[in-house]
């Protein structure tokens, strides 16, 4: 069974700080998925990692992938309010497969 | 990019009848459709698999008699809560899967029984 972890769970930091999100995964992929939820909302799309090393920028949020590590960072940089919102990761062990989650960090940026 | 139309956004139904959802591919073929549900403050959990032309695969746990799904169509799939009940209230969103697309999920429909 493919296992996702991620942590933390909850973060709350401050406007301007810098933080940075993991996510292990428990097999063999070439492939993770970032993604934001707003509450109430389905999952807006981040990041898709495809290979080992891969690394995507978008704005103040940067991932990264290992794969030999079997783990994902999704780093913050100089956080704003409109950050606010839950993050997930997801891995698939093969493309076409479905996605399987981490439990979502719950990220709150005050000023 | 992809575009997943999910339908409705949101239904009250009383408990014991029958909900529909529906999530259609609008600019690509769906080869696969997931199901997920999802509780407030929790993560999504996958309900079912399915193939185009084929029967749903369902997670463990999952009632197939109570959540039928059908993809007839490489653009539709349907979700169909049957007597439903206070506990099937939910978050339920759909993902399809197309070659050269990747994953792309609904806008999910927050279902609420009564």
């Amino acid at each position: 069974e493919l296992k996702v972890e991620q942590n933390p769970l909850f973060l709350s930091m401050q406007e301007g700080k810098n933080y940075t999100i993991y996510c292990n995964y428990s097999t063999t992929s070439d492939r993770l998925y970032w993604y934001r939820q707003d509450p109430g909302k389905s999952l807006e799309s981040l990041f898709v990692l495809l290979s080992n090393g891969a690394v995507k920028q978008e704005g103040r949020l940067m991932a990264s992938l290992d794969t030999k590590a079997r783990l994902s960072t999704l780093h913050i940089t100089a956080a704003v309010h409109d950050l606010s919102a839950t993050y997930f990761c997801a891995v698939d062990i093969n493309s076409g497969y479905a996605l399987n989650f981490g439990k979502g960090t719950s990220l709150l940026v005050t000023p | 990019g992809a575009v997943v139309s999910q339908h409705p956004s949101w239904v009250i139904c009383k408990s014991g009848t029958s909900v529909k959802i529906e999530c259609r591919s609008l600019d690509f073929q769906a080869t696969t459709m997931f199901w997920y549900r999802q509780f407030p403050k929790q993560s999504l959990m996958l309900m079912a698999t399915s193939n185009e032309g084929s029967k749903a695969t369902y997670e463990q746990g999952v009632e197939k008699d109570k959540f039928l799904i059908n993809h007839a169509s490489l653009t539709l799939s349907t979700l169909t809560v049957t007597s439903a009940h206070p506990e099937d209230s939910s978050f339920y969103i759909c993902s399809a899967w197309g070659y050269n697309y990747g994953y792309t999920f609904g806008s999910g429909t927050r279902l609420t029984v009564v």
